[in-house]
């Protein structure tokens, strides 16, 4: 049974750098094709990816964000942490973590999320 | 403006049946595999359908999908009160180099 749960800071200020942390189970990094991605949600708005990590250390981000993002795994642990910085109030949103069980892009496991506000 | 785009709801009475389309280009939908995600209030998106028309274990066959081209559908049969949620298309863009969602399409079952 795949389970994920994300964690980290509900308030950050603006110019902050927010990390959060993709705690899972049910899986392994190590086995090769697998991946963990990042989609956030601004309250009522739609999904936008943010990244993506492969077992193989191969890293995704999103072309409009990338100079602010970095992804990186720790296997031992079943972890994956995401790094944002310089965070705007435009960046209030809910981030979740996935499961990806191959290159097709499919996110099929998903966190419950975890609601992040920036204050200005 | 999202890549994919989705009407913004749609309506149909208990029992109906009801689509809902997702429109991209052959950087994405037209040459990537598609898949749609059902999103109940308050909770996190759940995997419907993944690679254009399968659906994983457990997601009923009332929902179905299709794609055509550079278009996708999502169909949804013998609707109950319990399936109005947003829903979302997704697939990966070559030309972003990105994984894209549409707007999303709010179903209400009446």
């Amino acid at each position: 049974q795949i389970t994920l749960k994300e964690s980290g800071p509900t308030l950050v200020k603006r110019t902050q750098t927010l990390t959060l942390t993709c705690s899972f189970s049910g899986f392994s990094l190590s086995i090769y094709g697998v991946g963990v991605a990042w989609i956030r949600q601004p309250p009522g708005k739609a999904l936008e990816w943010l990244a993506l990590i492969y077992s193989n250390d191969d890293k995704r981000y999103s072309p409009s964000l990338k100079s602010r993002l970095t992804i990186t795994k720790d296997t031992s642990k079943n972890q994956v942490v995401l790094t944002m910085t310089n965070m705007d109030p435009v960046d209030t949103a809910t981030y979740f973590c996935t499961h990806v069980p191959n290159t097709s892009g499919t996110f099929d496991y998903w966190g419950q999320g975890t609601l992040v506000t920036v204050s200005s | 403006q999202s890549v994919l785009t989705q009407p913004p709801s749609v309506s149909a009475a208990p029992g109906q049946k009801v689509t809902i389309s997702c429109s991209g280009s052959s950087s994405n939908i037209g040459n990537h595999y598609l898949s749609w995600y059902q999103q109940l209030p308050g909770t996190a998106p759940k995997l419907l359908i993944y690679e254009n028309n399968k659906r994983p274990s457990g997601i009923p066959d009332r929902f179905s999908g299709s794609k055509s081209g550079t278009s996708a559908t999502l169909g949804i049969a013998g609707l109950q009160t319990g399936d109005e949620a947003d829903y979302y298309c997704g697939t990966w863009d070559s030309n972003l180099s990105a994984w894209v969602f549409g707007g999303g399409t709010k179903l209400t079952v009446l």
